[in-house]
């Protein structure tokens, strides 16, 4: 079964609109969920981390939010550019699971100018 | 220069045939990594290894086996390729522990099963 999920699976913003994209998980010991971006033909590559110690982390106009409660955490791009267009992995990773993270299908933005 | 490398870049394999896919880190890295990406799927594991010697088994190992000689090198072999393993298979290689959790990706082989 699916242990993370993401939706929706593509998204189109106009510039300067916020952006959300959606994740779920499964697994009640995770403990540690990255999001990953990946512009076309090129390689995955870290975006933004949490972990459960709190329920949101900003980076300049990349901010998650997390609740563990109903194990749902968001993605939200602030004034959304054409060069945030890409494909957003969600991903988790807990002590269960070992060195090793599960992601999510993707989700696909592209942002319009 | 880039920390993670793999080779070939791109591959055509015939059905049956033997295909190694290479990867080479220059981070120091314990932990290695192999995905295939289909779209559909995202990214999905196909095994792993813990240091030069040990490899583990990921969400999809069925028709693959690793290699790990050494702390720089992790191999992906597949003995009897079919065409349901054309993909883009990426390897990665990373630290766990406090802040140490990032996964650092090479540039991913394009392999062709005909």
């Amino acid at each position: 079964q699916q242990q993370v999920r993401q939706s929706p699976q593509s998204l189109t913003v106009w510039e300067g609109e916020t952006a959300i994209l959606n994740c779920s998980y499964e697994d009640s010991t995770f403990d540690y969920f990255p999001w990953y971006w990946q512009f076309p033909r090129e390689s995955p590559a870290l975006l933004i981390a949490i972990r459960p110690v709190s329920n949101k982390k900003e980076d300049g106009r990349f901010t998650i939010f997390f609740n563990k409660r109903e194990k749902k955490l968001s993605l939200h791009i602030t004034d959304s550019q054409p060069g945030d267009s890409a494909t957003y992995f969600c991903a988790a990773s807990g002590d269960s699971a070992g060195n090793k993270l599960t992601f999510g299908i993707g989700t696909r933005v592209l942002v319009r100018p | 220069e880039a920390a993670v490398t793999q080779s070939p870049r791109n591959k055509v394999a015939v059905t049956g045939g033997k295909v190694t896919l290479s990867c080479n880190q220059t981070n120091n890295h314990n932990n290695m990594y192999w995905y295939r990406q289909d779209t559909g799927h995202g990214l999905r594991l196909i095994h792993y290894s813990y240091g030069a010697g040990s490899t583990e088994k990921g969400d999809i190992p069925d028709g693959y086996k690793a290699s790990r000689p050494s702390q720089e090198n992790f191999s992906l072999i597949l003995e009897l390729a079919t065409p349901s393993q054309t993909s883009v298979y990426f390897c990665a290689s990373g630290d766990w522990g406090a802040n140490q959790d990032t996964q650092y990706f090479g540039p991913g082989t394009r392999l062709l099963v005909l």
